[in-house]
């Protein structure tokens, strides 16, 4: 079955400490890989995406994400956070038919403390 | 544009009533697409339309669940005989449509409770 894992609920950091997110995927060819993150009162806002080609690819607000394909995996990363960065996170697959079927995982929510 | 734009931001109605969400896409996006999101998980695929044709359909969208996007603008989302189980985020995002993705806005749902 089609599925996207996120193993943390919930990750507390210091402002200005690094961080990385894990996302782990399964399904039956590589998809198209995402990271959202959702603030309090906020829509979805897609921080970054792999569709192919280079493995680490450089998204908004100083984040990246690595793909490995022999662990399925798309982590997240960010070198220093920041208060602003408190959210909910979530990765999601879609087919490479088509965006239709996009499946988010059950998100990783981040506290930040100063 | 201010982006997708949900009406109401939250609803509380009685077991067993009717409701209807609106969602507004950003202006000449061309597919619109619904997200049931419960409390800690991530947001389910429900639906989506291309302009006015409504093209794919989740097992999660019961009979009492219908959307529609008249005239290729704005939809609406209408739950009949809501129940407890109902309540959720539900989110709208919109997409243009160039090639085989691009990306969806989301707007900031609306809350519905249902007691």
């Amino acid at each position: 079955a089609q599925s996207v894992t996120q193993p943390d609920i919930h990750i507390t950091v210091s402002e200005g400490a690094s961080l990385e997110l894990r996302c782990n995927y399964s399904y039956g060819a590589t998809p198209y890989l995402f990271w959202y993150v959702q603030s309090p009162g906020q829509g979805l806002q897609l921080l970054l995406k792999y569709f192919s080609g280079d493995t680490l690819v450089q998204g908004i607000k100083g984040f990246e994400a690595e793909f490995k394909r022999s662990q399925s995996s798309f982590n997240l990363r960010k070198p220093s956070v920041h208060w602003s960065d408190a959210a909910e996170y979530f990765c999601a697959v879609a087919p490479k038919t088509s965006y239709d079927k996009v499946i988010f995982g059950p998100g990783t929510s981040l506290s930040v403390i100063p | 544009d201010t982006g997708v734009s949900q009406n109401p931001r939250h609803k509380i109605t009685k077991r067993g009533q009717n409701v209807t969400f609106r969602c507004d896409p950003i202006s000449e996006h061309n597919r619109l697409y619904w997200y049931r999101q419960t409390l800690g998980q991530g947001p389910e695929f429900l639906t989506y339309f291309q302009n006015e044709a409504q093209l794919e359909k989740s097992r999660l969208l019961s009979d009492r669940f219908s959307a529609e996007r008249p005239k290729g603008s704005f939809s609406t989302l209408e739950i009949q005989r809501t129940e407890q189980g109902d309540s959720a985020m539900y989110l709208c995002a919109s997409s243009p449509q160039t090639g085989l993705f691009a990306e969806a806005f989301f707007g900031q749902g609306t809350r519905l409770t249902v007691v």
